[in-house]
């Protein structure tokens, strides 16, 4: 089965700068990732996906890379806020099923 | 607003009582999904229906139970707690599976005496 590893599992930073969260996976069968926020006490939310077919994605102050040959995708938020900190978690998948990475908790610092 | 509805929000049950958890979606999607996702750790799928074709995970323990009556319900019965089932149980759709995004309730946390 698909095994996703993620990393750093605890990121703190100053408000307004960037941070990234790297995630790779085992499954070259892959061909969806998507990146969910957790809140506390809520379920995750979807911010950002992307697809086998696309290296880049962005949305606003959030983007996501892919290296299919290298099997891993990264999750870059710009000018941090807030109301960014929570916990980001990657995910890979195909069909029906997705593999979730452990998490990172991510504090900005105002 | 179209949604994934959890009830209840939070569950107390003792060690052994059986307990059923419920979802509900008005998105009218076809696949649903339950998952496990105990503290600091990442979701854990349990199973998942399309339609109402029953799919299990291989290391889904057979205390865990799933029914879906119709399209828009779907159940998670635990046949007998242990206080290892102590969780976060989270329940999400799609609208095929595939590449699509997988939309999540608020979850029901579900702690065993």
């Amino acid at each position: 089965g698909e095994n996703v590893e993620q990393h750093p599992s605890t990121l703190s930073v100053q408000e307004g700068d960037s941070a990234v969260i790297k995630c790779t996976y085992s499954d070259s069968a892959s061909n969806y990732f998507p990146w969910y926020k957790q809140e506390l006490g809520k379920g995750p939310q979807l911010i950002i996906d992307i697809r086998s077919n696309v290296g880049e994605k962005k949305d606003q102050r959030i983007a996501v890379t892919l290296n299919k040959t290298a099997k891993h995708f990264s999750l870059h938020i710009t000018e941090t806020q807030p109301e960014d900190s929570a916990v980001y978690f990657c995910a890979a998948g195909d069909d029906y099923k997705l593999s979730f990475g452990a998490g990172t908790t991510v504090t900005v610092r105002a | 607003d179209a949604m994934v509805i959890q009830n209840p929000r939070y569950q107390v049950t003792q060690f052994g009582k059986p307990v059923t958890l419920s979802c509900s979606q008005t998105l009218n999607h076809n696949v649903m999904y339950w998952y496990q996702q105990k503290s600091s750790q990442a979701p854990k799928l349990l199973f998942h229906y399309y339609d109402k074709d029953f799919n299990n995970e291989a290391d889904t323990p057979d205390n865990f139970q799933s029914r879906r009556p119709n399209t828009s319900f779907c159940f998670l019965d635990i046949r007998s707690p242990g206080l290892g089932d102590a969780a976060m149980y989270l329940c999400a759709t799609s609208p095929s599976g595939g590449s699509n995004e997988q939309f999540f309730g608020p979850g029901t946390r579900l702690t065993v005496l």
